[in-house]
């Protein structure tokens, strides 16, 4: 699976957006982008994919570039219950059973 | 809303011993996952399991390991000697649907704690 590049950690403060980045230059045309989240103490937890365009959902926004090889998570307002490890994973359905390769993604802290 | 469950949450053994870690995926799922986590490290793949049988499985799921679904509804990880080095944090995970894209939902875990 490609790999995927992400910050070790950011921190926001409570009700901002955040933007969280990943780069993944080696991303190949079939390759879909993933977002998983970890709560502490608790397993992960699926947030957002896309392939090429972008995607809203409930939880989060997710930018792609239009070369793809970069992506851009949005929590369009933190909460303190965002304050999680965030990882950014690609995704080839036809090369794999779906097997998640984590990398050690991003810690979003989350102040008050 | 349908979850994914594990048991036991913590479980404790001394080496050697075998241990089975119970999951039960969400009941209409068709593809069942085994990753563990190191405290302290990254999410590792164990493996996948479709159709009653394996499907992947990365170099960590040695012959010490096994994966059963002995019903409709447990899916389990035999760890068949434990050692040391297996203490972790195991998540067990499933996916609906035939596309290896759509999400997985993630079990609480059991914590190995292997003496």
């Amino acid at each position: 699976d490609a790999k995927t590049t992400q910050p070790n950690s950011m921190e926001s403060n409570e009700e901002e957006p955040v933007h969280l980045p990943c780069n993944h230059s080696t991303i190949s045309g079939t390759d879909y982008i993933h977002w998983y989240r970890q709560l502490p103490s608790q397993g992960p937890e699926y947030v957002i994919h896309g392939l090429t365009s972008n995607v809203n959902n409930r939880m989060a926004s997710l930018a792609i570039a239009e070369d793809r090889k970069s992506s851009t998570l949005i929590l369009h307002r933190a909460t303190l219950r965002d304050a999680a490890v965030y990882y950014c994973i690609l995704n080839n359905p036809g090369g794999s059973q779906g097997n998640l390769i984590f990398g050690k993604g991003t810690k979003l802290s989350v102040k008050p | 809303e349908p979850e994914v469950t594990q048991t036991p949450s913590h479980q404790v053994t001394q080496m050697g011993q075998e241990v089975i870690l119970r999951c039960v995926p969400i009941s209409n799922h068709l593809y069942f996952y085994w990753y563990r986590q190191i405290l302290g490290q990254k999410v590792e793949f164990l493996v996948s399991f479709y159709n009653n049988e394996i499907s992947e499985k990365s170099e960590i799921f040695d012959d010490q390991f096994s994966v059963e679904r002995p019903d409709g509804s447990n899916f389990t990880l035999k760890i068949r000697s434990t050692k040391l080095e297996d203490s972790a944090m195991y998540f067990c995970a499933s996916r609906g649907g035939l596309a290896a894209y759509n999400e997985q939902f993630f079990g609480p875990g059991t914590r190995l704690t292997v003496l």
